[in-house]
């Protein structure tokens, strides 16, 4: 059974497109993350959720939004994709501080 | 503000020892965290140290600890081609719900 699953896998966009990566957890935490990896690996935190709260939002533009029906799901909405977005999206969710469980990672091209 | 600092590339032949170094800011973090991620997939959490230890190890792992100077390192023992991922160094933010991530360590494993 995958801890964190994370769809799809690859998306493949154009610019301009809205778009959404979807996030379940079946470790039954509290908190959940969404990350954006970059080309050059570099780990970036862009929200962070506890019991379906928004808890962070590290000055994302408002075309992300993250929507938490339940604590065992993150999902991320991306409206008028951008060059720059493309990337690798992970979401995590966490039993406290620190200690992170990764999904597989969303590689976002957008064209 | 937090910040955890580490080396970007470190090359080693198979069969050597791999040293990998990170200094963290938060002196207050209860735990200090390794994590791999091999190509095309997510990070996973390797190791950790809590913060009134000085060292610990796991197998071929060996983890250091020095408070004083905020200094953090990993010792992979008899290194694998296999441990050719990046190697991210982490602690948790202050007040929690985040995770502070280091740049990441591209160890790579000459056969």
């Amino acid at each position: 059974d995958t801890a964190v699953s994370q769809t799809p896998k690859y998306l493949v966009t154009q610019m301009g497109n809205d778009k959404s990566i979807k996030c379940e957890q079946n470790l039954g935490h509290d908190t959940m993350y969404w990350y954006k990896q970059d080309s050059k690996k570099f780990l970036k935190i862009m929200f962070s959720y506890n019991n379906k709260e928004l808890i962070i939002n590290e000055t994302v533009p408002n075309r992300f939004s993250p929507k938490s029906p339940d604590k065992a799901h993150l999902n991320l909405h991306i409206n008028s994709l951008e060059l720059g977005d493309s990337a690798v999206y992970f979401c995590a969710s966490s039993p406290g501080p620190g200690e992170a469980f990764f999904g597989q990672g969303t590689r976002l091209t957008v064209v | 503000g937090e910040d955890v600092e580490q080396s970007l590339f470190l090359s080693v032949r198979e069969g050597d020892s791999s040293v990998i170094n990170c200094t963290y800011t938060d002196s207050s973090s209860t735990y200090l965290y390794w994590y791999k991620q091999e190509p095309g997939a997510g990070l996973q959490l390797l190791t950790y140290i809590f913060s009134n230890m000085d060292m610990k190890q796991d197998q071929r792992l060996t983890v250091l600890l020095n408070k004083k100077d905020k200094h953090l390192s990993l010792r992979i023992a008899d290194t694998q081609t296999g441990d050719s991922a990046i190697y991210f160094c982490a602690e948790p933010a202050t007040g929690g719900f985040k995770t502070i991530f280091g740049a990441g360590t591209r160890l790579f494993v000459k056969a």
